[in-house]
């Protein structure tokens, strides 16, 4: 179990660019959620998927913002045209169905839209 | 809608020192799961607990010990004899309706800084 994992955990990009990021979830986990964290925040629900559906959306994630999860493995979130207003700590999760929602955590990708 | 207020940013104690961390929420369901997770310098959150709303009675596990309390919408946390290692970010969350996969509501958190 090498817990959940995110590539990159650093992304600095310019303002209009797109950017990507990726999360790989503990192995046997069939839920898996995004979030995004400010500073001084606490994190805000995204998108969660189970299995390869993403079955809900929060109001926060603008039409920029798309999520994967092919095959219900890893998963990957992608900005389009990065504001500066995105710049934030994007967090992973995945649990086991059934768990009650007990998250496990990755330690997140840090964006930085100049 | 579902709302944890921790009221406290940040507490400094010296070691070996009890802290208590308040969270408040708020929620229509009268089913629903209070968690607390740790966040370190790493960033990566760590459960501590979770507690249905059925089950009001304190735990205790270690240095740490929680009290849940309906009447008040509370469900402080609480490290007795505090360690350097316990310097983190804590947050409470709430999630409503336990039967689906909804999402985790986050509390803003409390900083809790042990000096030696």
């Amino acid at each position: 179990d090498t817990g959940v994992s995110q590539d990159p955990r650093h992304k600095i990009t310019k303002r209009g660019q797109n950017v990507t990021f990726r999360c790989d979830p503990i192995s046997e986990h069939n839920r898996l959620y995004w979030y995004r964290q400010t500073l001084g925040q606490g994190p805000e629900f995204l998108t969660y998927f189970q299995n390869e559906a993403q079955l809900e959306k929060s109001r926060l994630l603008s039409d920029r913002f798309s999520a994967e999860r092919p095959k219900g493995s890893f998963s990957t979130l992608e900005i389009q045209r990065t504001e500066q207003g995105d710049s934030a700590m994007y967090l992973c999760a995945s649990s086991f169905r059934g768990s009650n929602e007990k998250l496990f955590f990755g330690s997140g990708t840090q964006l930085s839209v100049l | 809608a579902q709302k944890v207020t921790q009221a406290q940013t940040e507490i400094s104690v010296v070691e070996k020192e009890d802290v208590t961390l308040d969270c408040v929420y708020e929620t229509r369901d009268t089913t629903y799961y209070l968690f607390w997770y740790k966040q370190p310098p790493s960033g990566e959150l760590v459960f501590l607990i979770r507690r249905n709303s059925f089950d009001e009675q304190n735990e205790i596990s270690g240095r740490y010990s929680w009290n849940f309390q309906k009447s008040t919408s509370s469900f402080n946390f609480t490290i007795t004899a505090s360690q350097v290692v316990d310097s983190a970010v804590y947050f409470c969350a709430l999630k409503e309706d336990p039967g689906t996969a909804s999402k985790l509501t986050f509390g803003t958190g409390t900083r809790l800084q042990v000096t030696l």
